[in-house]
């Protein structure tokens, strides 16, 4: 099946630093890419839908100018966190849809853990 | 609105059978998705729905009634490693799937 590959898989930083994400397609083309955010024991709660050579679209009450998204590629999207604070702390996933594929399933990266001290 | 009810946990033995059900409410509906968390992990693809109907897939059935809003996923020979949480997730009108908090199932010996 479809590859996701998102690195890094764990990061610490200290508070006031950035972090940027990447998550790969790794064998197939992907327009579309998810970014995600998971709290302990909750639901994924979609932050934003990256779009190969456009702007992301955030969703409501996620701020563009903290989590900042390109879609460079049709291989590549990065979500970069600014000036990360302790509350940025989460688990971050990725997911891409192939676009050639008949059914739109998504596939996952492995996802990356924050933390921010 | 758009709303997606699971049982919170389940508990089952293994080697069982084990049914979780999902009623979701959406603005238009383009098919229904199963997926599979372990803690820490992402969610890992079951199955997809998009016409009424059982669909079965070794182990793991996902069942779609779009009339009645709802949707089971059957686990047949639990194994420990079933152990996780299953998201229902359905496609809305815009392509937007719809995340529910998903249900923890609990093996026991």
């Amino acid at each position: 099946g479809a590859v996701v590959s998102q690195h890094p898989s764990r990061v610490i930083c200290k508070s006031g630093t950035s972090v940027k994400i990447e998550c790969r397609s790794l064998d197939f083309q992907a327009t579309t890419m998810f970014w995600y955010r998971q709290f302990p024991k909750k639901s994924l709660m979609l932050m934003a839908t990256s779009n190969e050579g456009s702007k992301a679209t955030y969703e409501q009450g996620v701020e563009k100018d903290k989590f900042l998204i390109n879609h460079a590629s049709l291989t590549l999207s990065t979500l970069t966190v600014t000036s990360a604070h302790p509350e940025d702390s989460s688990f971050y996933i990725c997911s891409a849809r192939d676009i050639a594929g008949d059914t739109g399933e998504l596939f996952f990266g492995e996802g990356s853990r924050l933390t921010v001290l | 609105g758009q709303n997606i009810d699971q049982p919170t946990e389940m508990t089952a033995t293994e080697g069982a059978i084990v049914q979780i059900n999902c009623t979701y409410q959406t603005s238009g509906f383009n098919g229904l998705f199963w997926y599979q968390q372990h803690a820490g992990e992402a969610p890992t693809f079951l199955s997809y729905n998009v016409l009424d109907g059982l669909e079965e897939k070794g182990r793991f059935s996902s069942f779609l009634s779009r009339s009645k809003g709802y949707s089971y996923l059957l686990l047949k020979e639990l194994q420990m490693k079933d152990s996780a949480s299953y998201l229902c997730a359905p496609w809305d009108s815009n392509y937007q799937l719809i995340w529910g908090a998903g249900t923890k199932l609990i093996i026991k010996p």
